[in-house]
């Protein structure tokens, strides 16, 4: 099938802790992935994306790797910061070009 | 650059009553416009989603609908709400030219049924 499939929350970590977020894909081919952000009240934000295999996402020191062999694309930061909690949602484009969500990930940073 | 708007930010309404919700791009043409619903503790669920003037594809029943009237104006209506029917409602957009090109969100509209 065509899902999206994101590690259970909530995230606790203190700050300057490092963080992952798990998500997996199934997929036919190789779609497009994305991580977005909601902080509280807000609509979401594109974090950063990937368009094909084996390419690197970044954006304000989050990081993740398409990788096809593991249909993963686990969001990393090597140090988070209490302005990080959110709830993050990975994402996949499917044939149809319509965004398919994981159910995302809440985490929350203590200082 | 394109901005999003979309108002009300927030809504309360009573069971039975109708809806209207409103989403406008500005610094683009042609784009492609979404609907999407997000439940208290829950993803994102896609309602509809449109490629033109007047074209829109709906991906779930509902007693929702949703109109396109200017190439850059979404609206999402209800005759009677329901209930179920409280949610954070977001619009977005994409490049009209590719599906696969990122899709870029509202700030939502959070709807309470009571």
């Amino acid at each position: 099938g065509n899902s999206v499939t994101q590690m259970e929350g909530p995230v606790t970590l203190s700050e300057e802790a490092f963080l992952t977020i798990n998500c997996t894909y199934t997929a036919t081919g190789y779609p497009s992935l994305f991580w977005y952000v909601q902080y509280p009240g807000e609509g979401l934000q594109l974090l950063l994306k990937a368009t094909k295999a084996d390419d690197k996402g970044s954006n304000k020191g989050f990081e993740a790797t398409y990788r096809k062999e593991t249909t993963s694309f686990h969001l990393e930061k090597g140090s988070v910061q209490v302005s990080d909690s959110a709830v993050y949602f990975c994402a996949r484009v499917n044939q149809g070009g319509k965004l398919i969500f994981g159910q995302g990930t809440e985490l929350s940073v203590k200082p | 650059s394109q901005t999003i708007h979309q108002w009300p930010a927030t809504l309360v309404q009573p069971v039975g009553s109708p809806l209207s919700l409103e989403c406008t791009v500005e610094g683009t043409s042609n784009p492609n416009l979404y609907w999407y619903r997000q439940a208290a503790g829950r993803g994102l669920q896609l309602l509809f989603y449109s490629v033109g003037i007047g074209q829109i594809s709906s991906e779930v029943p509902q007693n929702l609908s949703a109109s396109r009237p200017q190439d850059r104006q979404f609206i999402l209506s209800s005759k009677k709400l329901l209930l179920s029917d409280s949610g954070f409602y977001l619009c977005a957009w994409s490049v009209r030219s590719s599906f696969t090109d990122t899709q870029y969100f509202g700030p939502g509209t959070r709807l309470t049924v009571l």
